[in-house]
């Protein structure tokens, strides 16, 4: 099945700092892949999506392109918020099915 | 608010006990899906309901759990003889049938089996 490797956190930035969060997927054909957010105490929110290949996902300020030649999706914003602190997971459907995996969440602290 | 809702939000059990979790998914989605996610980790696929027909599980659904979603509506997750590695984040998620399948998640059920 599809499976997505996404870097290991925590990533620890000033306010106003640029922000990368890798993201790379292993995946049969092009599937719709996405980035959730999980702030402190609260259930998973979609942040933004891309459906096809070469697709800009973006949202709040973020952004990630779906690229298939290096089978990634990166999370990127220009200048990161101390509310922008939460846990970040990439994810794609498993398999022809619908059902999503993820990655394992990057831990993203900002300080003011 | 009409997005996903779970109850309870938390449960405390003893070892061996039955628990039972409810999740009423977005009104017009038929798609419903349940997720574990444990400290530190990222969610896991356990299984999913298109209406009301259960059509795939994952192998972490042990013989312990079993999840219902009687008339296509809100579904149920029932976990017998509870062990304390059963304790988890317990997520629900629904979407539309067709993509992208964008699934929107529930607020969790926690659940602390001690």
């Amino acid at each position: 099945g599809n499976s997505v490797t996404q870097m290991e956190g925590p990533v620890t930035l000033s306010e106003e700092a640029f922000l990368t969060i890798n993201c790379t997927y292993t995946a049969t054909g092009y599937p719709s892949l996405f980035w959730y957010v999980q702030y402190p105490g609260e259930g998973l929110q979609l942040l933004l999506k891309a459906t096809k290949a070469d697709d800009k996902g973006s949202n709040k300020g973020f952004e990630a392109t779906y690229r298939k030649e290096t089978t990634s999706f990166h999370l990127e914003k220009g200048s990161v918020q101390v509310s922008d602190s939460a846990v970040y997971f990439c994810a794609l459907p498993y398999n022809a099915g619908n059902m999503l995996t993820f990655g394992g969440g990057t831990r993203l602290m900002v300080k003011p | 608010d009409t997005g996903v809702s779970q109850d309870p939000r938390h449960k405390i059990t003893k070892r061996g006990q039955n628990v039972t979790f409810r999740c009423d998914p977005i009104s017009e989605h038929n798609r419903l899906y349940w997720y574990r996610q444990t400290l530190g980790q990222g969610p896991e696929f356990l299984t999913y309901f298109q209406n009301e027909a259960q059509l795939e599980k994952s192998r972490l659904l042990s013989d312990r759990f079993s999840a219902e979603r009687p008339k296509g509506s809100f579904s149920t997750l029932e976990i017998q003889r509870t062990e304390q590695g059963d304790s988890a984040m317990y997520l629900c998620a629904s979407s539309f049938d067709g993509p992208p399948d964008t699934q929107y998640f529930g607020p969790g059920t926690r659940l602390t089996v001690l």
